[in-house]
């Protein structure tokens, strides 16, 4: 897998954007970037994922640059409920049954929403 | 609700002592996963289970062990061996080709 490295914390203010950045380099032409994250003390949330298309639901977008090396999370209008870490992970999709589908979190980006 | 439950919230256990959480789903996914999270860290996987009756090590299993009888549940047993068992222990469940993991809101062990 694909390794990612985004900074370790970042801060915005409320009802501002806040985009996350994530680089991962060495990315290969079959592997998704997935966003998820973790407020303090739950389980990680799932926010977006995309492979080359810059993606849109409710919750954020994605934009994945055209050489796929990078991407941002953005948050388009960021709550002080969007504070939390912010995980990047690219993966391989499994073809196939019986075949894993193991994610690996890093340290992700602690992001801090203020007044 | 479709969802994933773990109980309980918060365990105690005094130290040599197995213990055993307990992680319920109720959305058909036929993979669960077991992860380990410490202050600061990200998650590590401990085991995880494609279907019934099957299961691998993931990055740290020394020291857990689990089951899968049926598909909605998977128990994680922390047992003796495991030299540092406090910690927030996280279950997730994600369909078999799919990466959009759903996770349980943990359990946090700590051992005295």
């Amino acid at each position: 897998d694909a390794k990612t490295t985004q900074p370790t914390s970042m801060d915005c203010a409320e009802g501002r954007a806040a985009n996350l950045p994530c680089n991962h380099s060495t990315i290969s032409g079959n592997e998704y970037v997935y966003w998820y994250r973790q407020i303090h003390s739950q389980g990680p949330q799932y926010i977006i994922h995309g492979l080359k298309n810059n993606e849109t639901n409710e919750m954020a977008s994605l934009i994945i640059t055209e050489d796929r090396k990078s991407s941002t999370l953005i948050l388009p209008h960021a709550t002080l409920r969007d504070t939390a870490v912010y995980y990047c992970i690219v993966r391989v999709v499994p073809v196939g049954t019986g075949t894993a589908s193991k994610l690996t979190f890093g340290t992700g980006t602690r992001l801090q929403v203020t007044l | 609700d479709g969802g994933i439950t773990q109980s309980p919230k918060y365990l105690f256990r005094k130290e040599g002592q197995n213990v055993t959480l307990s992680c319920e789903q109720n959305l058909n996914h036929d993979a669960m996963y077991w992860y380990r999270q410490d202050p600061g860290q990200g998650l590590r996987l401990i085991y995880y289970s494609q279907i019934v009756n099957d299961f691998q090590k993931g990055d740290i299993a020394e020291g857990y062990s689990v089951s899968r009888e049926k598909k909605e549940s998977f128990p994680l047993t922390v047992t003796s061996a495991q030299k540092n068992p406090t910690a927030f222990y996280l279950c997730a469940c994600g369909g078999q080709q799919g990466l959009r993991y759903t996770f349980g809101s943990g359990t946090r062990l700590t051992v005295v």
